[in-house]
C-alpha cells in the first residue's frame, strides 16, 4: 500500500531563516506530487506541483520554491522565510494516470516569529 | 476566479441525528468531485467520491447536481466520531491536476 512521509511534523523558525521540508512516497512510481499550505481558518491553497522529476508548476508568486530530485520525492524550500509563511504545509500524491484524487501526508506545521 | 463554497458552520447536532452540508462551485468544467473530513490539526483525508447518480457509503450519501452546481453530504445516525471540518473538493476542469477546496463545515456532534 502507498504511504506519504512529511517531516518534520512541527517548526519554528525565525523571520528570515531558510526552509527546507521534505516529502517522501512510498509504494507507488511517477506519482503527481503537490504542496499545499493551509493558513489558520483558511482553506486549502496549491502551492507546487509535479507531474515528473524535475518538472515544477508554481501556483503562486511566493518567495517558496519546489525541487523534485527524485521520482517520490518532493522538497519545499525558502531562502529566507516571512511571517506570512507560517501554516500548515501538506504534501500529497496522486496517480499519475488519474487527474483526480489526492492522498495527503500528516502535514508540517510551521510558525515563523 | 474558481471557487468552492460551503457554509462554514458551526453545525453542532446531538448523536442520531441527520445532518446535511451543501457546497456550490463555479466552474462548469469541473470533472470530478469529492468530500475529505478532516480532523483538527491533521491532514485532511478522502471520505467519499461523488457521481452523479448520487452514492452511499454506510451513513453518508453524496448527491451532485451539474445544472445547479452543486454538492451534497448527508450523515444518518451522527457519531461522536463524525465531529470534524468537511471539505467540498472539485477538480479544475477536463485533464487539470489540480483541486480547488472549499473552506470546509465543521461539524460538532453532541452527546
Amino acid at each position: 500500500s502507498q504511504t506519504i512521509h512529511q517531516w518534520p511534523a512541527t517548526l519554528v523558525q525565525p523571520v528570515g531563516s531558510p526552509l527546507s521540508l521534505e516529502c517522501t512516497v512510498e509504494g507507488t512510481s511517477n506519482p503527481n506530487l503537490y504542496w499545499y499550505r493551509q493558513a489558520a481558518g483558511r482553506g486549502l491553497q496549491l502551492l507546487f506541483y509535479s507531474v515528473g522529476i524535475g518538472q515544477i508548476s508554481s501556483e503562486v508568486p511566493q518567495n517558496l520554491s519546489a525541487s523534485r530530485p527524485q521520482d517520490r520525492q518532493f522538497i519545499l524550500s525558502s531562502k529566507k522565510l516571512l511571517l506570512s509563511d507560517s501554516g500548515f504545509y501538506l504534501c500529497a500524491w496522486g496517480l499519475a494516470l488519474a487527474t483526480d484524487t489526492q492522498y495527503f501526508g500528516p502535514g508540517t506545521r510551521l510558525t515563523v516569529l | 476566479r474558481k471557487e468552492v463554497e460551503q457554509d462554514p458552520g458551526p453545525f453542532n447536532v446531538p448523536e442520531g441525528a441527520t445532518v446535511a452540508f451543501n457546497c456550490t462551485y463555479s466552474n462548469s468544467a469541473s470533472q470530478s468531485f469529492f468530500w475529505y473530513r478532516q480532523d483538527c490539526r491533521k491532514e485532511p483525508k478522502l471520505l467519499m467520491s461523488v457521481y452523479s447518480s448520487g452514492n452511499e457509503d454506510g451513513r453518508f450519501t453524496a448527491q451532485l447536481n451539474r445544472a445547479s452546481q452543486y454538492i451534497s453530504l448527508l450523515i444518518r445516525d451522527s457519531k461522536l466520531s463524525d465531529s470534524a471540518t468537511y471539505l467540498c473538493v472539485v477538480t479544475e476542469g477536463a485533464g487539470s491536476y489540480q483541486l480547488t477546496f472549499g473552506k470546509g463545515t465543521k461539524l460538532s456532534v453532541i452527546p
